[in-house]
């Protein structure tokens, strides 16, 4: 079955940090990737996507690019705020339902 | 304006009541899912409806059951609630596509005494 694998956390980052959260995934076909964002005490809001591979998927600065090869999805970010302050999830939509399969998510604090 | 909408936001019942959460979307989408969040972030899947039919059912108690009156409401309905229910669900819809994003709902924060 599908299956997405980020890295532990909790990340903790001084201001203007460069952040990389590693996701890889394992699923059969050609999924469509996704990045999720939870600030604190809300539901999730989707933060960029890519449909194949070598696609880029970016917003509000974050990047994460579809390596096929590497069965990756790498989220980055060149400076991060205070305000990125949440939990992220790597997901992964495909299979004969297009169930969403969420990896377990990564608490990233960036202190001022 | 909201999009998907689910009340209500906490509940704090007792152990062995019977409870109900509502949710709504304005959005169009043919497909509505109810996720369980657990105090370690974790998300699963509990349920998914499509037009009204049940396409996804996890392994989850026979305790909960949803209910699809159109595809703009899914509500989900717990009887005899027990302390692992604590917990924050969420309601999300999609479009049935293979690159739809969800859409999910603020949350609503279970508590079992």
């Amino acid at each position: 079955g599908n299956s997405v694998t980020q890295m532990e956390g909790p990340v903790t980052l001084s201001e203007e940090a460069f952040l990389t959260i590693n996701c890889t995934y394992t699923a059969t076909g050609y999924p469509s990737l996704f990045w999720y964002v939870q600030y604190p005490g809300e539901g999730l809001q989707l933060l960029l996507k890519a449909t194949k591979a070598d696609d880029k998927g970016s917003n509000k600065g974050f990047e994460a690019t579809y390596r096929k090869e590497t069965t990756s999805f790498h989220l980055e970010k060149g400076s991060v705020q205070v305000s990125d302050s949440a939990v992220y999830f790597c997901a992964l939509r495909g299979g004969s339902n297009y169930k969403l399969t969420f990896g377990k998510g990564t608490l990233l604090t960036v202190n001022p | 304006d909201t999009a998907v909408s689910q009340t209500p936001k906490y509940l704090v019942t007792q152990m062995g009541n019977d409870k109900s959460i509502k949710c709504e979307q304005n959005l169009g989408h043919d497909t509505m899912y109810w996720y369980k969040q657990d105090s370690k972030k974790f998300l699963k899947i509990m349920f998914s409806y499509n037009n009204k039919e049940l396409i996804i059912n996890e392994t989850v108690p026979n305790r909960f059951s949803p209910k699809s009156p159109d595809k703009a409401h899914l509500n989900l309905h717990i009887n005899s609630l027990e302390l692992g229910d604590s917990a924050v669900y969420f309601c999300a819809s999609s479009q049935e596509v293979r690159d739809g994003p969800q859409h999910f709902g603020d949350g609503t924060r279970l508590s079992i005494l």
